[in-house]
């Protein structure tokens, strides 16, 4: 069973360009994080998304951010025209339907640099 | 605001020695999740306390819980330098969509 499944490891981006992560997230499960880390901090919350439905997005900016998971596919994290403070790390996580007390399973992130 | 602060920020130790960092919360919480994470690295799941639990162990790593306090503590026992890493928790929330509210973190750094 593959872990969480983040693309590109590494992204680089200039500003004013979009920026499109993608998450699979673990066999099985069907609900999707999104987090972001900032240098040197801890990870903050952005979406919480299910299959074709954005559950929470109280962590998103309001503007240039946006993210889906369809029904085939990806979760998706798009960002447009993006800033160099948008440099960061960006972390999925997926957990199953019913996930009560157990653990959220990260993807190894993806590191956006804007030049 | 942040729900979980964690302290020390940094903390440097020998390897042999005992490493223990402190996590504290603000609101109520389902449970309270650690997390390891190595330098440019994702997130290692550590261990996970239910809020009705008050200590757990796996291996080295000793946890507690005080929910009259909102605070926890993350106890490595015979650090190695391999566990130079940083160390973060998390809080599950009641009621909530099973987001993570995580720490700033805490930078250990076990000296051979």
């Amino acid at each position: 069973n593959a872990g969480v499944m983040q693309n590109p490891r590494h992204l680089v981006r200039r500003r004013g360009q979009e920026a499109r992560l993608r998450c699979s997230p673990m066999k099985g499960h069907s609900h999707v994080y999104w987090y972001r880390q900032l240098p040197e901090e801890g990870l903050k919350f952005m979406v919480y998304l299910q299959k074709e439905n954005i559950i929470d997005e109280s962590g998103m900016p309001k503007e240039r951010f946006s993210a889906e998971f369809p029904k085939e596919g990806p979760s998706i994290l798009r960002i447009q025209q993006v800033v160099r403070g948008d440099s960061a790390a960006y972390f999925c996580a997926s957990s199953p339907k019913d996930r009560g007390n157990t653990e959220a399973f990260f993807g190894q992130g993806t590191r956006l640099t804007v030049v | 605001s942040q729900q979980g602060e964690e302290d020390p920020q940094a903390l440097s130790i020998q390897e042999g020695e005992n490493a223990t960092m402190n996590c504290s919360y603000k609101t109520s919480i389902n449970n309270l999740q650690w997390y390891r994470q190595n330098s440019g690295r994702g997130l290692v799941h550590l261990i996970l306390i239910r809020s009705n639990e008050r200590e757990k162990h796996s291996g080295r790593l000793r946890v507690t819980l005080d929910t009259s306090k909102k605070s926890s503590s993350l106890l490595i026992t015979a650090s190695r330098a391999a566990d130079t890493a940083s160390y973060f928790c998390a809080t599950d929330r009641p009621s909530n969509t099973g987001k993570l509210i995580f720490g700033q973190g805490t930078t250990l750094q076990v000296k051979p």
